[in-house]
């Protein structure tokens, strides 16, 4: 079974950092694609970002709203993924999902992690 | 990429029929094949119902429906049941390579 658990989320001040990590097991992380997905309160989910598999080199890509902020990374050795995510806005709050991309969509999710940004 | 509109709310009553729409624009939903849509309960994460426009995963009940016409999606809820109450978004994948979701609906079973 495919589970994903996320953690590292927090109270943090605008302008800070803070560090996501996604616990992976029941599948083979150097094959997949991962993303990060976030859900502001009351809101719709908006895609933060990817890392391509193995195969395709380990790339990046990002949304605009977070480029250059948010670092995504992984360790599949400890099947975890990461988000590293500097000068944070007060409108970056979020609860924060891993999620396995397959085939053009996100098809397993974690619980998710939230992430307050605020003074 | 600005979201993708759904309708704020609809509602039916148990084993009536109700349908939601999402409409985009030739940079996404009109010129993708990778339309999704996901049910999302109260503080659970979101769960993949439809794919690829038509698609149903392994497990997700044949009641449930997706279809596309020029840039409007949709997703059609059929006999519905207690349990399909909950936030429905589309999400569309693009041609710039990234994820665009809808504003959500909120599905009520009178």
């Amino acid at each position: 079974e495919v589970q994903l658990v996320e953690s590292g989320g927090g109270l943090v001040q605008p302008g800070g950092s803070l560090r996501l990590s996604c616990a992976t097991s029941g599948f083979i992380l150097t094959d997949y694609y991962m993303d990060w997905v976030r859900q502001a309160p009351g809101k719709g989910p908006e895609w933060v970002g990817r890392t391509t598999n193995k195969a395709n080199s380990y790339t990046t890509e990002y949304a605009a709203s977070v480029r250059g902020r948010f670092t995504i990374s992984r360790d599949d050795s400890k099947n975890s993924l990461y988000l590293q995510m500097n000068s944070l806005k007060t409108e970056d709050t979020a609860v924060y999902y891993c999620a396995t991309e397959y085939y053009y969509r996100l098809d397993a999710w974690g619980k998710g992690t939230t992430v307050t940004v605020s003074s | 990429q600005s979201a993708l509109t759904q309708p704020a709310s609809v509602s039916g009553s148990p084993g009536q029929s109700v349908t939601i729409s999402c409409t985009g624009s030739n940079i996404n939903v009109g010129g993708s094949k990778y339309v999704s849509w996901y049910q999302q309960h109260p503080g659970k994460a979101p769960k993949v119902m439809i794919y690829d426009v038509s698609n149903r995963p392994s497990g997700v009940s044949n009641r449930f429906f997706g279809s596309k016409s020029g840039n409007t999606a949709s997703l059609t809820i059929s006999g519905l049941q207690a349990e399909d109450e909950a936030d429905y978004y589309c999400s569309s994948y693009t041609s710039s390579g990234s994820f665009v979701f809808g504003t959500g609906t909120k599905v009520t079973v009178l």
